[in-house]
């Protein structure tokens, strides 16, 4: 299956810092990628849809001032927590929407574990 | 409303088989997919159906019936590391994937 990779795995910060999280889809390419955000015991939640080129698609409640997301490449889509607040201290999940096959498939990076102090 | 339902919970034995039910009601129907998630991990793709009938996978196979509203991921011969979280999602008129709450399996031996 597509390979999605996401960097940081894990990241600690102070309250007031801002976090970039970077998504790659390595081996297709993806105009479409997703960002989710997970609390523990609880579902995916979709944030934002990103689209290669254009400006991001966020999710009613999410604020697009908090959360930058840049998708500047088929393969490369960031997200940037500014002035990241323990209540950001989540697991942020993105995905990448592979149309290459005979499927439309999403296939997840390993996640992203944001803790603020 | 878009809605996905399936069970919170299950608990099958190692060795036995066991039928995760999913329905759902969207706005369009693009497919279903099956993801898998262990504890602590994101999701890993399993199956994608978007014809009715059976989409056999080694041990894994999944169902669907776009008439009824309806898949169910089928997991045989279960193993511990089965245990994990099965989230059923349905790709809407717009390409966006509505996402059911999951159901967690436990295995016991």
């Amino acid at each position: 299956g597509a390979v999605v990779s996401q960097h940081p795995s894990w990241v600690i910060c102070k309250s007031g810092t801002s976090v970039k999280i970077e998504c790659r889809s390595l081996d297709f390419q993806a105009t479409t990628m997703f960002w989710y955000r997970q609390f523990p015991k609880q579902s995916l939640m979709l944030m934002a849809t990103s689209n290669e080129g254009s400006k991001a698609t966020y999710e009613q409640g999410v604020e697009k001032d908090k959360f930058l997301i840049n998708h500047a490449s088929l393969t490369l889509s960031t997200l940037t927590v500014t002035s990241a607040h323990p209540e950001d201290s989540s697991f942020y999940i993105c995905s990448a929407r592979d149309t290459s096959g005979y499927t439309d498939t999403q296939y997840f990076g390993p996640g992203t574990r944001l803790t603020v102090l | 409303g878009q809605n996905i339902d399936q069970p919170t919970e299950m608990t099958a034995t190692e060795g036995a088989i066991v039928q995760i039910n999913c329905t759902y009601q969207t706005s369009g129907f693009n497919g279903l997919f099956w993801y898998q998630q262990h504890a602590g991990e994101a999701p890993t793709f399993l199956s994608y159906n978007v014809l009715d009938g059976l989409e056999e996978k080694g041990r894994f196979s999944s169902f669907l019936s776009r008439s009824k509203g309806y898949s169910y991921l089928l997991l045989k011969e279960l193993q511990m590391k089965d245990s994990a979280s099965y989230l059923c999602a349905v790709m809407d008129s717009n390409y966006q994937l509505i996402w059911g709450a999951g159901t967690k399996l436990i295995i016991k031996p």
